[in-house]
């Protein structure tokens, strides 16, 4: 069965002080791993997708990396607008509608 | 634009009551799905709708019913709620499997 654990379950951050998140997953054969963002009380909005180890994408101070068994979500001089929980997704091998997300990671930047 | 809707944002029901929850998305994607988040884990898919036409079971069906109603709607049905039922409600939306999907504003539905 598809496993993501993301981890910290939450992180506090000063307003410049960088940080990564990171997402574990066991997955045969990945087809495609996905980053969201989700405010309170909203529902998650599309980030990056990742499809093969060493790609990397970029927006604004978000930076997304992928190795054979997790991703990293890098946070760079964050400010408190990118306080969010960042969630991360795998898509089933075997099906091209199933994906299996982790709890997520609560990012919190105080100014 | 609005991208996906749903309605209601909240919902109280009593035990053994029934409601349909209604989402549309006005983007002309192919495909539909419904999660429950519930707090400490992860979105998990109840239904989904690749196309108009068919619908397919998630990893939590059991307590539930969908429609596929047109291109746009695709609906959730609770015929007899249960407390294990109280959850926020996403549906999202997806142009070619499942890949950028997005998402409405949620249904908090609570059991009781």
């Amino acid at each position: 069965e598809d496993q993501v654990t993301q981890s910290p379950e939450a992180l506090r951050l000063q307003e410049g002080e960088s940080s990564s998140l990171n997402c574990s997953y066991t997955v045969s054969g990945l087809r495609g791993l996905f980053w969201y963002r989700q405010d309170p009380g909203k529902g998650p909005e599309f980030l990056f997708t990742l499809y093969s180890a060493g790609e990397e994408k970029e927006k604004e101070r978000l930076k997304a990396t992928l190795t054979k068994k997790e991703s990293f979500l890098h946070i760079t001089a964050p400010k408190p607008e990118d306080s969010a929980t960042y969630l991360c997704a795998v898509q089933a091998p075997r099906n091209d509608y199933k994906l299996s997300f982790g709890a997520g990671t609560t990012v919190t930047v105080r100014a | 634009n609005a991208g996906v809707t749903q309605t209601p944002k909240f919902q109280v029901l009593k035990t053994g009551q029934s409601m349909t929850l209604q989402c549309a998305q006005d983007m002309n994607h192919n495909s539909m799905y419904w999660y429950r988040q519930d707090p400490g884990m992860g979105l998990r898919l109840i239904y989904y709708s690749a196309s108009e036409g068919t619908t397919d079971k998630g990893e939590v069906p059991n307590g539930y019913n969908v429609s596929r109603l047109n291109k746009r709607e695709f609906s959730l049905r609770l015929e007899s709620a249960a407390p294990s039922q109280t959850s926020v409600y996403f549906c999202a939306s997806s142009g070619q499997g499942a890949r950028e999907q997005y998402f409405g504003p949620g249904t908090r539905l609570t059991v009781t």
